[in-house]
């Protein structure tokens, strides 16, 4: 089947540390690949995406890029700011479905 | 402003009580989608609908009910609420296709006493 495995948390880190949360992925056909952010008491923000290997999706200072030959799509960050304290969910859909699978989510504190 | 928006934001209700809880989106999206989200369990699908009259099941259906008679409008319906329904719900919509994602809406908290 399809699914989403994530770096489990929680993460805590200061702030300007160097992010990486892993995401890996098993799927039965060609995925599109996303980063959802939740910030407290809000729904889910697409971060970034990548729709193809090897392309590199990102948005406000995060990356990650497809890789089909580890099926990985890590999201990183050089310098965290406080205000990026939020949980982060990877996801995927697959071609010819439109059902968006998750991971678990990965809590981010950052201290000041 | 392009927006998927939920109502109510809280809830509580008594077990047996009938809810609604209420979906639009102004982006003409086809596909629209209920999630619930647990502790422990992350997100999963309840619902969802490819466009106007057609609706099929998620991966947890059970207990709820949905219609879709307007392409902006797909509201959850709990006809017997009980308290493991208690949960926070997200709907979500997008273009038809692998490549857009989804916007969500702000969330519901449902509490069933």
């Amino acid at each position: 089947g399809n699914s989403v495995t994530q770096m489990e948390g929680p993460v805590t880190l200061s702030e300007e540390a160097f992010l990486t949360i892993n995401c890996t992925y098993t799927a039965t056909g060609y995925p599109s690949l996303f980063w959802y952010v939740q910030y407290p008491g809000e729904g889910l923000q697409l971060l970034l995406k990548a729709t193809k290997a090897d392309d590199k999706g990102s948005n406000k200072g995060f990356e990650a890029t497809y890789r089909k030959e580890t099926t990985s799509f890590h999201l990183e960050k050089g310098s965290v700011q406080v205000s990026d304290s939020a949980v982060y969910f990877c996801a995927l859909i697959i071609q010819g479905a439109q059902k968006l699978v998750f991971g678990q989510g990965t809590r981010l504190t950052i201290n000041p | 402003e392009a927006q998927v928006t939920q109502n109510p934001r809280y809830l509580i209700t008594v077990t047996g009580k009938k809810l609604t809880v209420t979906c639009s989106q102004n982006m003409n999206h086809e596909y629209m989608s209920w999630y619930r989200q647990d502790p422990g369990l992350g997100l999963r699908q309840i619902y969802y609908s490819m466009n106007v009259e057609v609706t099929d099941k998620g991966d947890v259906p059970e207990g709820y009910k949905v219609s879709r008679k307007e392409k902006r409008n797909f509201p959850l319906i709990l006809e017997s609420p009980s308290p493991n329904q208690t949960s926070l719900y997200f709907c979500a919509s997008s273009l038809v296709g692998t490549g857009f994602g989804y916007t969500f809406g702000s969330g519901t908290r449902l509490t069933v006493v």
